[in-house]
């Protein structure tokens, strides 16, 4: 039961162009979240997902930052037209319902890079 | 300050010694969580305590909460070098469903 999956490990994108990161939760998790982490710094919640629905986007930049969960294949989180300030460590998290008192999996991070 | 501060920021010990790890928050809590983040690394969950739990014990670990004083600590006993790494605690405040506000982290460092 392979836990949650993320890719590319590392990612490099210029300025301007297109960054799509993908999260597949651990089987039989439903809701998924997205966390970004600056260095040397704690994670900071961007958006929550279900299954096609966004629950909570409230930490998600209102600009440029986009997120989905089709009913099939991975969640994707897209960010347009990078800016060097996008650079950071990106982690998905899976829980098998609603996290309320439940620990989330984590997965090893997509670490973005905009030169 | 942000919800969920860790105190120290960093703790230097040699194997065989104890590490507490402190956390403090400002608002009402359905839980408070742990976990662990080596360099480079995603974060692995450690123990989670839900705020009607005062300890909680997980083999070398040992997680207090005190919600009158909105204050956590983790303790680690008998520490290893493997336990080298990032603490952070992670609290999900009430009403907000499922969000994790974490702190900023107690860099561990076990010597030999």
């Amino acid at each position: 039961n392979a836990g949650v999956m993320q890719n590319p490990r590392h990612l490099v994108r210029r300025r301007g162009q297109e960054a799509r990161l993908r999260c597949s939760p651990m089987k039989g998790h439903s809701h998924v979240y997205w966390y970004r982490q600056l260095p040397e710094e704690g994670l900071k919640f961007m958006v929550y997902l279900q299954k096609e629905n966004i629950i909570d986007e409230s930490g998600m930049p209102k600009e440029r930052f986009s997120a989905e969960f089709p009913k099939e294949g991975p969640s994707i989180l897209r960010i347009q037209q990078v800016v060097r300030g996008d650079s950071a460590a990106y982690f998905c998290a899976s829980s098998p319902r609603q996290g309320r008192n439940y620990g989330y999996t984590f997965g090893s991070g997509t670490r973005l890079t905009v030169v | 300050s942000q919800q969920g501060e860790e105190d120290p920021q960093a703790l230097s010990i040699q194997e065989g010694e104890n590490a507490t790890m402190n956390c403090s928050y400002k608002t009402s809590i359905n839980n408070l969580q742990w976990y662990r983040q080596n360099s480079g690394r995603g974060l692995v969950h450690l123990i989670l305590i839900r705020s009607n739990e005062r300890e909680k014990h997980s083999g070398r670990l040992r997680v207090t909460l005190d919600t009158s004083k909105k204050s956590s600590s983790l303790l680690i006993t008998a520490s290893r070098a493997a336990d080298t790494a990032s603490y952070f605690c992670a609290t999900e405040i009430t009403g907000t469903a499922s969000k994790l506000t974490f702190g900023t982290g107690t860099r561990l460092q076990v010597t030999l």
